[in-house]
């Protein structure tokens, strides 16, 4: 079975500084690894995928996350946030047939002006 | 919006009480997935159904849930003698392809509260 941890409930940041969201996950065998964000009293939206290939992936809204088989994490970085970049941020794990995602808990980033 | 409706959108209910949950994918997005979310937690997986076919039941569905998809369109997610500890998001996600890589798209969810 897999399982997602993610290290932080909350980062709090500065406008145009830096972040880094940390996941680790625990499998037996090799998984697609996910990046959503929820924005509040909204549903869950792709940031980005891991499937294979380069570790290094690019997504929407200028967040990129590096895949680690070593270390197992896939931690989601970006160089500088912004105010509307405030949301809540899941990493997930998918592997099985049928595709159903396994989640973390969650990271709440808060970005201050 | 991604696309991916439910109904309602906020419900709230005594205990005891039966509430039922419709979500309507994107058309032709052959697999439906429905998860559960407590405050402070991620999203668990509960069942999903591959056009008609319930093909998988997570062992948090207890036998107080059920789920339909008929005709492999819309679904629907009852819960019976509803419990307090039911006061939760209920998300919805549907899949077009049939790859394990395809991307799931999510709902707005319904938000249960039990009284």
């Amino acid at each position: 079975a897999q399982s997602v941890t993610q290290l932080d409930s909350q980062v709090p940041v500065f406008e145009e500084a830096p972040v880094e969201l940390r996941c680790n996950y625990s499998s037996s065998v090799s998984v697609y690894l996910f990046w959503y964000v929820q924005y509040p009293n909204q549903g869950l939206q792709l940031l980005l995928k891991y499937l294979s290939g380069s570790t290094l992936v690019k997504g929407i809204n200028g967040f990129e996350a590096e895949f680690n088989k070593s270390q197992t994490s896939f931690h989601l970085r970006k160089p500088s946030v912004h105010i509307s970049d405030t949301a809540e941020y899941f990493c997930a794990v998918s592997r099985e047939y049928g595709n159903k995602l396994v989640f973390g808990a969650g990271t709440i980033l808060r970005v201050k002006s | 919006d991604t696309g991916v409706s439910q109904d309602p959108r906020h419900k709230i209910t005594k205990r005891g009480q039966n509430v039922t949950f419709r979500c309507d994918p994107i058309s032709e997005h052959n697999r439906l997935y429905w998860y559960r979310q407590t405050l402070g937690q991620g999203p668990e997986f509960l069942t999903y159904f591959q056009n008609e076919a319930q093909l998988e039941k997570s062992r948090l569905l207890s036998d107080r849930f059920s789920a339909e998809r008929p005709k492999g369109s819309f679904s629907t997610l009852e819960i019976q003698r509803t419990e307090q500890g039911d006061s939760a998001m209920y998300l919805c996600a549907s899949i077009q392809g049939w790859r394990s890589t395809d991307t799931q798209y999510f709902g707005p969810g319904t938000r249960l509260t039990v009284l």
